[in-house]
């Protein structure tokens, strides 16, 4: 079956830890992005990637960063830098950035301790 | 700057009636607009892909349309079911400066009672 899978489904991170989500697609996909969301907020959009090696920053990139090594694989970490990380967090892919539709995983909810 | 309005906040139905949800968005230069399901603790489920230059997308008992000169679009749902309670989400993506971007509505919780 092709989609993308987010491991784990639930994170808890202590203070000061940086801790790292898992983002996988067998769409064959170019584009991939990370979004978080907030109740009462709507999704935000951290960070994308058009094409492996190369990344940019969204809207709320401050205490984030990313890798894109593989076509398939788009791992988010999550850094001490970010004093508010508990949030609900979604990765998305979509074959072209601007015209694509985009397909989204599970999601894995991070909680601070 | 891009905003995406979504009303109402939550919309409660009986099961069997035909309902639209709205959604509204500032800026009419956009390449394309998505709607989604979200369940609770779920992630979002593409519903339907409407591009530009299209009015209008249907996939079942949903239909969806566009007019980007007045910056609105709506999701028919027709002869509603308790399957269909989640929250919609509308969004869209501009052209400009956060190009290929989806920019997101806050969303409609939907509820379909028996």
């Amino acid at each position: 079956d092709g989609g993308i899978t987010q491991s784990p489904k639930y994170l808890f991170r202590k203070e000061g830890q940086n801790v790292t989500l898992s983002c996988e697609q067998n769409l064959n996909h170019d584009a991939m992005y990370w979004y978080r969301q907030d109740p009462g907020q709507g999704l935000r959009l951290i960070y994308y990637s058009q094409i492996v090696n190369d990344f940019q920053k969204g809207d709320i990139a401050e205490g984030y960063s990313v890798s894109r090594e593989k076509k398939e694989s788009f791992p988010l970490t999550v850094t001490s830098a970010q004093k508010n990380p508990t949030a609900f967090y979604l990765c998305a892919s979509s074959i072209a950035r601007e015209r694509g539709e985009q397909f989204f995983g599970p999601g894995t909810r991070l909680t601070v301790l | 700057k891009q905003e995406v309005t979504q009303i109402p906040a939550a919309l409660s139905v009986p099961e069997g009636e035909n309902l639209v949800l709205n959604c509204s968005f500032t800026d009419s230069a956009i390449y394309n607009l998505q709607w989604f399901r979200q369940d609770p603790g779920k992630g979002l489920t593409s519903l339907l892909l409407i591009q530009s230059s299209q009015r209008e997308q249907t996939s079942g008992r949903l239909n969806a349309s566009l007019d980007k000169s007045s910056g609105r679009s709506t999701l028919y749902i027709a002869a509603s079911q308790p399957g269909d309670s989640a929250t919609y989400l509308c969004a869209v993506i501009n052209y400009g400066g956060s190009q290929g971007n989806l920019i997101f509505g806050k969303g409609t919780k939907l509820s379909v009672k028996p």
